[in-house]
């Protein structure tokens, strides 16, 4: 079953904006992971968060997560046309077998 | 070098044909997968494997049968292909079980295209 949600389902900005996505899932997790997918390409990992933490940065990247509110959000600052991807937050299942991805956020960065 | 690269990258075939998608890493994981992503990019987990052995099965109909000859290697095999059966498939790997707690590594995805 599916367990986190992305939104916006969809969003489209201009080069140098900042671009927000929010994530939402059912249960309880030990960490929450974001990924991008290029068209036509394979996921790359971007960021993981533990339950512990609230917030994390990697470069252009900013990541907050909120376990009393079950959500999740990637901010991307000064976005690119290059940031033009698919954008899916992961957690694991209940079983810890396997990772639930949302359905994700296409972002469109026109220049 | 590739981490985790897959064969074919495209696969267009009729239905009630039988074919394998092969997938090797390269980054000396423990664990691989093999997930689904629908036309409207819905991921879905198939199968887990850990250290050659079957981890999980989500509710993959047994047509589908993944192999795992070592610890490097998650082919899958489908037989009599479905319509429904079409879609892009994702081999990916990480460092052990728990997911969630390691990030996983995809490969490039296979195309499957059944008419």
């Amino acid at each position: 079953s599916q367990q986190g949600e992305e939104d916006p389902q969809a969003l489209s900005i201009q080069e140098g904006e900042n671009a927000t996505m929010n994530c939402s899932y059912k249960t309880s997790i030990n960490n929450l992971q974001w990924y991008r997918q290029n068209s036509g390409r394979g996921l790359v990992h971007l960021i993981l968060i533990r339950s512990n933490e609230r917030e994390k940065h990697s470069g252009r990247l900013r990541v907050t997560l909120d376990t009393s509110k079950k959500s999740s959000s990637l901010l991307i600052t000064a976005s690119r046309a290059a940031d033009t991807a698919s954008y899916f937050c992961a957690t694991g299942n209940q079983a810890g077998t396997a990772l639930i991805f949302g359905k994700g956020t296409t972002l469109s960065v026109s220049s | 070098d590739t981490a985790v690269s897959q064969t074919p990258k495209y696969l267009v075939t009729q239905m009630g044909n039988d074919k394998s998608i092969k997938c090797e890493q390269n980054l000396g994981h423990d664990t691989m997968y093999w997930y689904k992503q629908d036309s409207k990019k819905f991921l879905k987990i198939m199968f887990s494997y850990n250290n050659k052995e079957l981890i999980i099965n989500e509710t993959v109909p047994n047509r589908f049968s993944p192999k795992s000859p070592d610890k490097a290697h998650l082919n899958l095999h489908i037989n009599s292909l479905e319509l429904g059966d079409s879609a892009v498939y994702f081999c990916a790997s990480s460092q052990d079980q728990g997911a969630g707690m390691y990030e996983q590594y995809f490969g490039p995805g296979t195309r499957l295209t059944v008419t």
